[in-house]
């Protein structure tokens, strides 16, 4: 089954991009690349998604190797209420999204 | 246009009673999904409702386990003797299925219902 892989925690200055990486190296050709954040408490947010080529949209950017075996959600600015659990997960059979324990990314003023 | 809903938003039991969790999907969602999540750990897929299809239950851990969904609206999960073990926050999702296009299907969240069993 594809899997992925992240850190379990990183930090982020304030203002700085946090670059969060992810590896899905037995990812399949027609799965795609999904990312969430869950802050504390809240149920998890969507963040963008992709297949092959980048993405960007006003939440973050996306940028898929071009094996797609790994990929990095980049949050251009962060701040102080980016402080979240960010899931990267790869789309399995069927309709099914299997959520990893994610990188605990905190932001520091 | 609201979200998804969950009620209740807390719920304590007492071990060996049983619990009903619901979910009210976005309107015109075809697609719901139950997840659990323990303390500490990521999401864990329960059950999986798309249209008039037979569920997906292949994520539920136990025969005291079930949803129920009428049509395209709203979601039941029950519990049935709860178990210290069942203590976790509930998240429900929906999502618009676009035919041909599922695989680039976003899910929403709700809150979730945070289970404490005594």
């Amino acid at each position: 089954d594809a899997k992925t892989t992240q850190p379990p925690s990183m930090d982020c200055a304030e203002g700085r991009a946090a670059n969060l990486p992810c590896n899905h190296s037995t990812i399949s050709g027609n799965e795609y690349v999904y990312w969430y954040r869950q802050i504390h408490s809240q149920g998890p947010q969507y963040i963008i998604h992709g297949l092959k080529n980048n993405e960007t949209n006003e939440m973050a950017s996306l940028i898929i190797t071009e094996d797609r075996k790994s990929s990095t959600l980049i949050l251009p600015h962060a701040t102080l209420r980016d402080t979240a659990v960010y899931y990267c997960i790869v789309r399995k059979y069927g309709n099914q999204f299997y959520f990893g324990t994610g990188t605990s990314l905190t932001v520091i003023p | 246009g609201a979200g998804v809903s969950q009620s209740p938003s807390n719920k304590v039991t007492e071990k060996g009673k049983d619990v009903e969790l619901r979910c009210d999907p976005i309107s015109g969602h075809t697609a719901l999904y139950w997840y659990r999540q323990r303390l500490g750990q990521g999401l864990e897929f329960l059950i999986y409702f798309q249209g008039n299809s037979a569920p997906d239950k292949s994520g539920l851990p136990s025969d005291r386990f079930s949803a129920e969904r009428t049509g395209e609206s709203v979601s039941t999960l029950t519990i049935q003797r709860t178990q210290q073990e069942d203590s976790a926050v509930y998240l429900c999702a929906s999502s618009l299925v676009v035919l041909g296009s599922w695989l680039s299907e976003t899910q929403y969240f709700g809150p979730g219902t945070r289970l404490l069993v005594l």
